[in-house]
């Protein structure tokens, strides 16, 4: 079936350095983007999501990037902290699979002190 | 914060014993969903509801069955526990009346069968 992937299982970063975490996916009908972060011994938490027609979302201190063209997303992290320390997940949907999700395996994200 | 709640956090219990693991949400959302999660691993539906009375299985074999009487709640039940059942489980709830329908999850329950 259609799969979403990550291209790092693991990402180690400096306190205060900008993370970028990336995902690739490969139907390209999948018009719906989340990004999850899950914390040890917790469930997934949304962070932020973009439609297909958009290119660049931002949030706080997040943004997210998607590009149509070669099917990846990406997952920006301004002044990463401690507390960013997470396994973080892409998911991608489409209206003809009834929005269910599609989970990619996750890249664990370690900040450096 | 989503308000989604699931029961117990944690469970250990011997092979063969009935569990039911118990998931409500109460922000009134139509779709729910479970799913399994082994540590680090990308997640696996397993269940799925639309609405009352609907229940439908996932991508990911279960013996495990669902039942959706009620709109917030989503009880997921294994009759004969396995060491092979030892996992994360997952409840999500959405609400299909946005378009997105993005899905917000509960806490987990980790399971351990000995």
């Amino acid at each position: 079936g259609e799969s979403v992937g990550l291209h790092l299982p693991t990402l180690s970063v400096q306190e205060g350095d900008n993370s970028i975490i990336n995902c690739a996916y490969s139907n390209s009908a999948s018009d719906y983007f989340i990004w999850y972060k899950q914390e040890s011994g917790k469930g997934p938490q949304f962070i932020i999501d973009i439609r297909s027609n958009m290119d660049k979302r931002q949030g706080q201190r997040v943004t997210v990037l998607l590009n149509k063209t070669v099917k990846h997303l990406s997952l920006q992290i301004a002044a990463t902290q401690p507390g960013d320390s997470a396994v973080y997940f892409c998911a991608e949907s489409f209206s003809g699979s009834a929005r269910q999700l599609t989970f990619g395996s996750g890249t664990q994200l370690t900040v450096l002190p | 914060e989503a308000d989604i709640y699931q029961t117990p956090r944690y469970l250990v219990i011997g092979t063969g014993k009935k569990i039911t693991l118990e998931c409500s949400q109460t922000m009134g959302h139509d779709k729910m969903y479970w799913y399994q999660q082994d540590p680090g691993m990308e997640l696996h539906l397993i269940h799925y509801s639309y609405g009352v009375n609907s229940t439908e299985k996932g991508d990911l074999s279960s013996e495990s069955t669902v039942s959706r009487i009620r709109t917030e709640h989503f009880p997921l039940t294994l009759e004969s526990a396995r060491p092979s059942h030892t996992s994360q489980y997952l409840c999500a709830s959405s609400d299909s009346g946005v378009p997105q329908e993005t899905q917000y999850f509960g806490p987990g329950t980790r399971l351990l069968v000995l």
